[in-house]
């Protein structure tokens, strides 16, 4: 099983500053299985960005995604009101189980 | 614009089956996985299963065999089934699309509290 661990557990910012959020893989995970979802609290996961840094349809360009092999970034360059919620990565291999990495809770 | 809903009950007993529907609106089930996925209070999400369209399962090993998942063309439904509950199963559960093209959930249902509790 992939063990994903995102850090920091939570990321203490402002309206307008740059979120830097790390995803990281037990072991090496194909770009193409790299998944960033946000939630916000009582909703259901949102897709931000899949395969590793394609933005999903609607997602505004200031969430971008980068990595590769066990080291994933989510980077918000400014943050809106509206993005503080948790993120979590995801990725899916050859076999299941499909795993999910803990959160990280960006808040004001 | 595709929509998934989840039903089923919100209370079940310890040591009882968990049995949840999801229904799937503007879209064909066709070409999809369809899956499971769960978070208990305050905690994170767990992938519990899918079932692709041609009805070939796998399911999350940390559940022991007490997973299964079925399929309802005629319906557009699919549905969980969780046997021998425990507390620990209490959790919100959405059920989502998976899509192999985008290789991702693109799709979630608003999730469904269920409650493992006498």
């Amino acid at each position: 099983e992939v063990v994903l661990t995102q850090s920091p557990g939570t990321l203490s910012l402002s309206p307008g500053e740059r979120a830097t959020l790390s995803c990281r893989a037990s072991q090496s995970v194909h770009s193409l299985s790299l998944t960033w979802y946000q939630q916000k609290s009582g909703q259901a996961p949102r897709l931000l960005i899949y395969g590793t840094s394609i933005r999903a349809t609607g997602i505004p360009d200031r969430f971008s995604g980068s990595g590769s092999g066990t080291d994933f970034t989510l980077t918000i360059s400014r943050l809106e009101p509206e993005d503080f919620a948790v993120y979590y990565c995801q990725q899916y291999g050859n076999s299941p189980p499909w795993t999910f990495g803990q959160g990280t809770k960006v808040e004001i | 614009q595709v929509q998934l809903q989840e039903s089923g009950p919100g209370l079940v007993k310890p040591s009882e089956t968990l049995s949840l529907t999801c229904t799937v609106s503007g879209g064909s089930i066709n070409n999809y996985y369809w899956s499971w996925i769960r978070q208990p209070p305050g905690k994170g999400l767990e992938w519990v299963g899918y079932i692709y369209y041609t009805g070939s399962t796998n399911y999350n090993p940390s559940l022991n065999g007490r997973a299964t998942t079925a399929l309802d063309t005629s319906k557009n439904q699919f549905s969980l089934k969780l046997r021998s509950v425990t507390a620990a199963d209490t959790a919100v559960y959405y059920c989502a699309r998976w899509t192999t093209v985008m290789t991702t959930f693109d799709h979630w249902g608003q999730g469904t509290l269920v409650t493992v509790s006498s």
